[in-house]
C-alpha cells in the first residue's frame, strides 16, 4: 500500500507568515509523529499523536507551532509568524501499534525555507 | 537527558568493503534502537530495529548489534555497494512509560561508496 505522503514537498514563506504543513499516514497506523531536521541541530522529535490526541508534545519549540490530528488519520503541523530559524525539512512518521514504540515509517518531508 | 552520538561523521570506501558505522547513547534504560538510511532529498527508511533484550539484528548484507549496559550500538555493511550511499542515523527510545515514544537521533553518518 501507500506509504507516508507529505504536502507541500517544498514551501517557501515569508517571515511573519502562518504555514501549515500537512502528513497522511499509512493508512490504519494509529501513531503519528513529527520531526524537524535542521542543518547544524540533526533530527529532533516535535510532537506525537496517539489517535488523535496528543500525549507527548514536549518537542514543540514555541507556542507558534501547533498541531492536530482529524479522525485519526491525516495531521496538520502549523507555524504561526514565521522565523528563519523554523527553516528546516519537518517529517513526519507513522507507525501501526497502540503502543507508540514499534517501527516508525517515515514522510519524504516537506522543506520550509522562511525568506 | 538522552545524548546520541554517531561517528565518524563522514566516510568515503571503495566497493566492495566491509565497514562499520558506530553509534553510542548516553542513557542505557533504552526500550529499543534502530538504524535509518537517509538518501538526499528524501525520507527515512528504516533498516533495522533491535529490541533491548536482544543483541543483534540481520538483513542481508546489514547486521547491527546492540550493547546495552555499554550504550553501544555498531551496523556492519558487508560488501559495499555504491548503492549503499547514503546518511545512516540511528535512534533510540527510551524505557516505555506510556507516552515515552519519542526516538532521538544520532547526528548520522554520510557514506560514501565508490567504484
Amino acid at each position: 500500500g501507500a506509504g507516508v505522503s507529505q504536502s507541500p514537498s517544498n514551501k517557501v514563506t515569508e517571515k511573519g507568515k502562518d504555514v501549515e504543513l500537512r502528513c497522511d499516514p499509512i493508512s490504519g497506523h494509529t501513531a503519528l509523529y513529527w520531526y524537524r531536521q535542521s542543518l547544524g541541530q540533526g533530527l529532533e522529535f516535535l510532537i506525537y499523536f496517539q489517535g488523535n490526541s496528543a500525549p507527548d508534545k514536549s518537542g514543540l519549540p514555541s507556542d507558534r507551532f501547533s498541531a492536530e490530528r482529524t479522525g485519526g488519520s491525516v495531521s496538520t503541523l502549523t507555524i504561526q509568524r514565521t522565523q528563519q530559524e523554523d527553516s528546516a525539512v519537518y517529517l513526519c512518521a507513522s507507525s501501526h501499534g497502540t503502543s507508540g514504540v514499534d517501527t516508525q515509517y517515515f514522510g519524504p518531508g516537506t522543506r520550509l525555507t522562511v525568506l | 537527558k538522552q545524548e546520541v552520538t554517531q561517528i565518524p561523521a563522514a566516510l568515503s570506501v571503495p566497493e566492495g568493503e566491509n565497514l562499520v558505522l558506530n553509534c553510542s547513547f548516553t542513557d542505557s534504560a533504552i526500550y529499543n534502537l534502530q538504524w535509518f538510511r537517509q538518501d538526499p532529498g528524501k525520507g527515512l527508511t528504516s533498516l533495522l530495529l533491535i529490541q533491548s533484550s536482544q543483541r543483534e539484528q540481520t538483513s542481508g548484507r546489514l547486521n547491527a548489534s546492540l550493547d546495552k549496559s555499554s550504550g553501544r550500538s555498531t551496523l556492519y555493511i558487508a560488501a559495499s555497494q555504491p548503492g549503499d550511499s547514503a546518511t545512516y542515523l540511528c535512534a533510540v527510545r527510551r524505557v516505555n512509560t506510556g507516552t515515552a515514544s519519542k526516538l532521538t537521533f544520532g547526528t548520522g553518518t554520510r557514506l560514501q561508496v565508490t567504484l
